[in-house]
């Protein structure tokens, strides 16, 4: 079985500071690690994704992650917050080694960047 | 480019009613399809995924079905909603390891 932890409902965090959105997952083989982010009655946009190779990925509007197998987490940072990165975040998770090809997500944390 | 429409945008049923939401795909061919649920804006629940016409794989039992008439139209439906079948319906697509790729969603409220 596959899975994904988002320890935090809600992240806050001032324009121009660092942001850090935590997530882990669990999974019987090697996993394809996915960031998503969705605004209010929309669709989720996808942010960045791990396939293979270097642990540091870097993805649309400055967000990058990082895999570490070690700690089995995929956590989602940028540099500096802007107020329009104020949003509902979700990780995801799928196993390289079933078959199966639905990503299963995490239950999302939302992120406030204050002015 | 690929692009995936999902429509209606909102939907108010009563009790009882049928349902039917429409999902197509274009500019791709053969894509895996899913139908998710997110409720009360926070976390999605796969309903059903598609790798194929005509091959529909169910995740949770519940009051819903899916079709896929063809390759690139995947089809939600009930035949009498419940009011537990409020929430916010996804449809997304993918060609194998890749992302999964969504529509802009439908807000259903069953009263």
């Amino acid at each position: 079985a596959q899975s994904v932890a988002q320890p935090e409902d809600q992240v806050n965090v001032a324009e121009g500071n660092p942001l850090t959105v935590k997530c882990t997952y669990s999974v019987s083989g090697n996993p394809y690690l996915f960031w998503y982010v969705q605004y209010p009655n929309r669709g989720l946009q996808f942010l960045l994704k791990y396939i293979t190779g270097d642990n540091l990925v870097k993805g649309s509007y400055g967000f990058e992650a990082e895999f570490n197998k070690s700690q089995t987490s995929f956590h989602l940072k940028k540099p500096s917050a802007l107020v329009s990165d104020s949003a509902l975040y979700f990780c995801a998770v799928r196993d390289k080694d079933t078959g199966r090809r639905a990503l299963t997500f995490g239950s999302g944390t939302r992120l406030q960047v204050q002015p | 480019s690929q692009t995936i429409h999902q429509w209606p945008a909102t939907l108010v049923q009563p009790v009882g009613s049928p349902l039917s939401l429409e999902c197509t795909v274009e500019g791709t061919s053969n894509p895996n399809l899913y139908w998710y649920r997110q409720a009360a804006g926070r976390g999605l629940q796969l309903l059903f995924y598609s790798v194929g016409i005509g091959q529909i794989s169910s995740e949770v039992p519940q009051n819903l079905s899916a079709s896929r008439p063809q390759d690139r139209q995947f089809i939600l439906s009930s035949k009498k909603l419940l009011l537990s079948d409020s929430g916010f319906y996804l449809c997304a697509w993918s060609i194998g390891s890749t992302e999964a790729f969504f529509g802009q969603g439908t807000r259903l409220t069953v009263v």
